[in-house]
């Protein structure tokens, strides 16, 4: 079974401060794992993806296949950064359908 | 703007009534996702289509909802004799990204069961 584990409902950090949300998952194989943001009164958004390597709105994340963790980082939040953060996973076949975490409140104090 | 809608945005019901949400995907895609989203969790999957053909659904459908995508297009998402337990966001989504594996969400429906 696949599963995905978010151990925080709430962080808050002061802005200008460093920002880890943790995410572990559970998965027989090599998942794509995601992060996806959702800002207040908006929809549910992709914001990055482990395959891509890449840095959006200063966010990192990086697959560690050892613990089996993929915790999103960014080195200094800002206001806009608070949100509602969802880790996700699914397969690699494409096409494959998506298992989310419970979610991470991220307020970052002025 | 992901160009997947979702109608009605809100829906505020009795107990034991039924409902139907509908989905717009993105046109051009041919598989469509419904999850389920309730107070203090991510979304979870229900079912999802490829064209006309629902080919999977989760446990988490019982006998009480039915999704149909009649034309390949559109989809809908019918709960009967509704109980307090149904009460959630609804999202629809389709695919996309280099492995369509990333889902671009509706707006969602939010069902109140009173």
């Amino acid at each position: 079974a696949q599963r995905v584990t978010q151990p925080e409902k709430l962080l808050s950090v002061f802005k200008g401060a460093p920002v880890e949300l943790k995410c572990n998952y559970s998965y027989s194989g090599s998942p794509e794992l995601f992060w996806y943001v959702q800002y207040s009164r908006q929809r549910l958004q992709l914001l990055l993806r482990h395959i891509s390597r890449e840095s959006i709105k200063g966010f990192t994340a990086d697959l560690n296949k050892g613990e089996t963790s993929f915790h999103l980082k960014k080195p200094f939040a800002q206001e806009e950064d608070s949100a509602m953060y969802y880790c996700a996973l699914s397969g690699t076949g494409g096409y494959q359908k998506v298992t989310f975490g419970t979610g991470t409140k991220l307020q970052v104090i002025p | 703007d992901t160009g997947v809608s979702q109608d009605p945005r809100h829906k505020i019901t009795k107990r034991g009534q039924n409902v139907t949400f509908r989905c717009d995907p993105i046109s051009e895609h041919n598989r469509l996702y419904w999850y389920r989203q309730t107070l203090g969790q991510g979304p979870e999957f229900l079912t999802y289509f490829q064209n006309e053909a629902q080919l999977e659904k989760s446990r988490l459908l019982s006998d009480r909802f039915s999704a149909e995508r009649p034309k390949g297009s559109f989809s809908t998402l019918e709960i009967q004799r509704t109980e307090q337990g149904d009460s959630a966001m609804y999202l629809c989504a389709s695919p996309g990204g280099p492995l369509y594996n990333e889902q671009f969400f509706g707006p969602g429906t939010r069902l109140t069961v009173l």
